[in-house]
């Protein structure tokens, strides 16, 4: 089992429509969990994170977590052709507070 | 968050040759790390600087492979040491203000081997 799983993709939405991306980690220990987008040919941007059970949310972006069935999410409201890239959910556990990333899905919003 | 930058950019080097790559960040971090993303993949981390010693390895990297210094808290350095083509990649510095604290990303190196 993957410690960090995401669906490859490509998930494709219209634009003006949310984009629900998910991802499941396997250390029951886990701490905190982050959403990185990467365009392609650039490095990855951190745009959320989450330390507690719940949602998060900062602009169009919600970031829900729930630690009992050891998945994250994150929802882009309002899609825009822009947000068109690469998400990568990451999860940091261990005492050596390790972050491990997924393999990453790629969006595409369609005008 | 801090501002890193990395050089080269990219580089494009012979079969057997080595290439050091910089990450200067412009504020002290506790935490540096180097990863590597090839082609169509997601990140594996190659190692943690450590400053003042020796780099924590990953398993499957070594250290006369990919030998790292961090002399102070804003600059490290990655070796790839006698590249093959598989060592073609994205090279991507990466740090920490803190233990529990978020982590960010230069913009990277991308090297071809040929």
């Amino acid at each position: 089992q993957k410690e960090v799983e995401q669906n490859s993709g490509p998930l494709s939405v219209p634009e003006g429509a949310i984009a629900s991306l998910n991802c499941t980690y396997s250390d029951r220990g886990s701490q905190s969990f982050f959403w990185y987008r990467q365009y392609s040919g650039k490095s990855p941007e951190l745009i959320m994170f989450i330390y507690s059970n719940g949602d998060k949310e900062d602009g169009r972006f919600t970031a829900q977590l729930n630690k009992a069935s050891q998945y994250v999410s994150l929802l882009i409201r309002d899609s825009q052709p822009s947000d068109s890239a690469t998400y990568l959910c990451a999860v940091r556990s261990g005492g050596y507070q390790k972050v491990t990333f997924g393999t990453g899905t790629k969006l595409q919003v369609i005008p | 968050s801090a501002v890193i930058s990395q050089k080269p950019s990219r580089d494009i080097c012979q079969r057997g040759t080595s290439l050091t790559i910089q990450c200067q960040v412009d504020s002290q971090v506790t935490m540096m790390f180097w990863y590597r993303q090839q082609p169509g993949q997601s990140l594996t981390l190659i190692a943690t600087a450590n400053q003042g010693s020796e780099a924590t390895y990953e398993s499957g990297f070594v250290i006369d492979k990919f030998p790292i210094s961090r002399p102070n808290l804003t600059f490290s350095t990655l070796t790839v040491s006698n590249m093959s083509p598989e060592d073609s990649s994205i090279y991507l510095c990466s740090v920490r203000d803190s233990f529990d604290y978020e982590q960010y990303f230069g913009p990277g190196t991308r090297l071809t081997v040929t």
